[in-house]
């Protein structure tokens, strides 16, 4: 069964430390992973995706995230965190077969000055 | 390109009433997926469409819920008659069929509340 965990509902940085969003999935076959953020009040917005290739994927606003197969785990990194990324972020798994995004809980940032 | 478009916003309704809610997806778009956010059940898939067709409907709650998609422009979602616990943010996204690994577009939703 393919599925998405986001262990952490919430994590707390401060404000210039490197931040890390924690991400676990479960797939029959290739995985095709996604973060996604929420911002209050809107929709989500695309962050990066992995598909294929190298394992640190680089994306908007400065984040990336690391695949790691052994780990079945995707994590979303920034070196340095800032109060901007204050948000709710989802990680997504694509089903290439039944063409459905399976989001995760999401995990609220709060970055502190 | 202007991005999903979605309305209303802001929606506020008494048991029993109709709503209805509406998008309009990136022009070019093949795939338009209607989605529920709830604190209690975080995002879930309603209803998808190809073409204007539905694929799979699997995630409607129940008979109250209907979703139309007319044409590859216009598509609608409808509770009738809604109740309290239809409350929720509504979110609709598209995606090209040309890119067949990529990501959804979100629109910025439709908050509903059912009094």
């Amino acid at each position: 069964a393919q599925s998405v965990a986001q262990p952490e509902d919430q994590v707390n940085v401060a404000e210039g430390n490197p931040l890390t969003v924690k991400c676990t999935y479960s797939v029959s076959g290739n995985p095709y992973l996604f973060w996604y953020v929420q911002y209050p009040n809107r929709g989500l917005q695309f962050l990066l995706k992995y598909i294929t290739g190298d394992n640190l994927v680089k994306g908007s606003y400065g984040f990336e995230a690391e695949f790691n197969k052994s780990q079945t785990s995707f994590h979303l990194k920034k070196p340095s965190a800032r109060g901007s990324d204050s948000a709710l972020y989802f990680c997504a798994l694509r089903d290439m077969v039944f063409n459905k995004f399976y989001f995760g809980s999401g995990t609220k940032l709060n970055v502190k000055p | 390109d202007a991005g999903v478009i979605q309305s209303p916003r802001h929606e506020v309704t008494e048991m029993g009433q109709e709503v209805t809610l509406r998008c309009k997806p990136i022009s070019g778009h093949d795939y338009l997926f209607w989605y529920r956010q709830t604190m209690m059940r975080g995002l879930e898939l309603l209803i998808y469409f190809n073409n204007n067709v539905p694929i799979d409907d699997s995630g409607m709650p129940e008979d109250r819920f209907s979703a139309k998609m007319p044409n590859a422009s216009f598509s609608t979602l409808k509770i009738q008659p809604s109740e309290p616990r239809d409350s929720a943010v509504y979110f609709c996204a598209s995606r090209p069929r040309r890119s067949n690994t990529g990501e959804l577009f979100f629109g910025e939703g439709s908050r509903l509340t059912v009094l």
